[in-house]
């Protein structure tokens, strides 16, 4: 299965712009990038995905670079309520059978006010 | 709020009991999956369900048991568990390659 590595811990201030990195290099041309946070005692909120063009929706933005082997989950201004674990994955989708997701670390994000 | 239900939300058991979680979906999904998240651990996929056919299984011990008997409901029978199953449980749902899939709140799992 395809891997992502994100950093362990981001610290962001309220109200500020959030860019948080994802590096995939293995990632195969069918492969979509998902972004999902989760804050504690709760199950995974989906963000946002994408394939191979930047993303825009009310939560947030994913920047794919032109090789697809990285992106970034851009949070256009912080608030404490996002302070939470971001994961990045790598979806593969198989006809007939849905897509399965394969957790890594995350990157655990905190907001200072 | 997801679409998708799980209950119970907490569940505290015994070694030697037999207890049942249920998963409910009505969003017109296809798929169906269990994960497990055990303290401070990326989520583990357990089971993959597609039309009602199970479809991935992770090498899980047989103590646990999925029963998918239609599209939008998804169980997992628990017996004989050990101590170190206890763990929060987590359903998901999806459609092939629309956005998600979408989780559950989870069942947190205590086995004594």
């Amino acid at each position: 299965d395809a891997k992502t590595t994100q950093p362990n811990s981001m610290e962001s201030n309220e109200e500020e712009p959030v860019h948080l990195p994802c590096n995939h290099s293995t990632i195969s041309g069918t492969d979509y990038i998902h972004w999902y946070r989760q804050l504690p005692s709760q199950g995974p909120e989906y963000v946002i995905h994408g394939l191979t063009s930047n993303v825009n929706n009310r939560m947030a933005s994913l920047a794919i670079a032109e090789d697809r082997k990285s992106s970034t989950l851009i949070l256009h201004r912080a608030t404490l309520r996002d302070a939470a674990v971001y994961y990045c994955i790598l979806r593969v989708c198989i006809y007939n059978q849905g897509g399965k997701l394969i957790f890594g670390q995350g990157t655990e994000l905190s907001v200072k006010p | 709020e997801t679409g998708v239900t799980q209950t119970p939300r907490h569940l505290v058991m015994g070694m030697t009991n037999k207890k049942s979680l249920k998963c409910e979906q009505h969003l017109g999904h296809n798929a169906m999956y269990w994960y497990k998240q055990s303290a401070k651990k990326p989520l583990e996929l357990m089971f993959v369900y597609n039309f009602k056919e199970q479809t991935e299984n992770n090498s899980v011990p047989s103590r646990f048991s999925p029963e998918c008997p239609n599209s939008s409901h998804l169980f997992l029978h628990l017996h004989t568990l050990q101590p170190e199953d206890s763990a929060l449980y987590l359903c998901a749902s999806s459609q092939e390659v629309a956005g998600g899939p979408f989780f559950g709140p989870g069942t947190r799992l205590t086995v004594l």
